[in-house]
């Protein structure tokens, strides 16, 4: 088992470019998140998904979107990257949300944006 | 607003002493409780879970939590090197719809010195 697999581990990007964040995991869990780390922060929640093909909004949303078109699968998505979104990105997933689940975090994706 | 209130530290302690973790929370109706591990350029990993009143031990950690108080420490005994890593409290409270949400404190940053 990899567990949770996140690429690319850093990135580099300009104002106003787009990139592709890429989460994959293989335990099989329904529950995924995406969360941004900002220094001396804790886990802010952008979005999250619930199972295939359904996502909701978290705390922090503005300037991303996902998708989840499988189980394995929770890209996030950067459309106009700006220097606020410079942050280390972790993916995470669950077997339920319910409870006392615990979340499995990937091994984070440090983007700057300049 | 649900909040996690955590001292950031840094808290230093001597190896072999006794290490204390305080976390306060907002959302009175919070079930589950946790207690995550980062290490520096890390992924958090989960090292406690508890979900009802009174003490949890699991080797040489300890989680307390008094619901009442919304409070929930960790106790780490005979603090080792290998401990220095900041400490994140997490708490899982219920976002509508049937789903559940982790919010996390900023962490306290525990050093232990040889």
């Amino acid at each position: 088992n990899a567990g949770v697999t996140q690429t690319p581990k850093f990135r580099i990007l300009k104002i106003g470019q787009s990139m592709t964040l890429q989460c994959t995991q293989d335990m099989n869990h329904n529950y995924m998140y995406w969360y941004r780390q900002d220094p001396g922060m804790g886990l802010k929640l952008i979005y999250y998904s619930v199972g295939a093909g359904i996502t909701d909004k978290g705390e922090v949303p503005n300037g991303y979107n996902v998708s989840r078109s499988t189980t394995e699968d929770f890209p996030l998505r950067l459309e106009l990257a700006a220097p606020s979104q410079t942050s280390v990105y972790f993916c995470a997933s669950s077997y339920s949300a319910g409870g006392g689940d615990e979340q499995f975090f990937g091994p984070g994706t440090r983007l700057t944006v300049l | 607003q649900k909040e996690v209130e955590q001292n950031s530290g840094p808290l230093s302690v001597p190896e072999g002493a006794i290490a204390s973790l305080n976390c306060t929370y907002s959302d009175r109706v919070s079930q589950s409780f946790f207690w995550y591990r980062q290490y520096s350029g890390k992924s958090p990993e989960l090292i406690m879970s508890i979900y009802s009143n009174g003490d949890k031990e699991d080797g040489r950690f300890t989680a307390q939590l008094n619901k009442a108080s919304q409070y929930v420490s960790l106790l780490i005994r005979d603090s080792q090197p290998s401990d220095s890593a900041t400490y994140l409290c997490a708490v899982n409270s219920h976002s509508g719809a049937g789903s559940y949400q982790l919010t996390f404190g900023k962490g306290t940053k525990l050093s232990v010195i040889p």
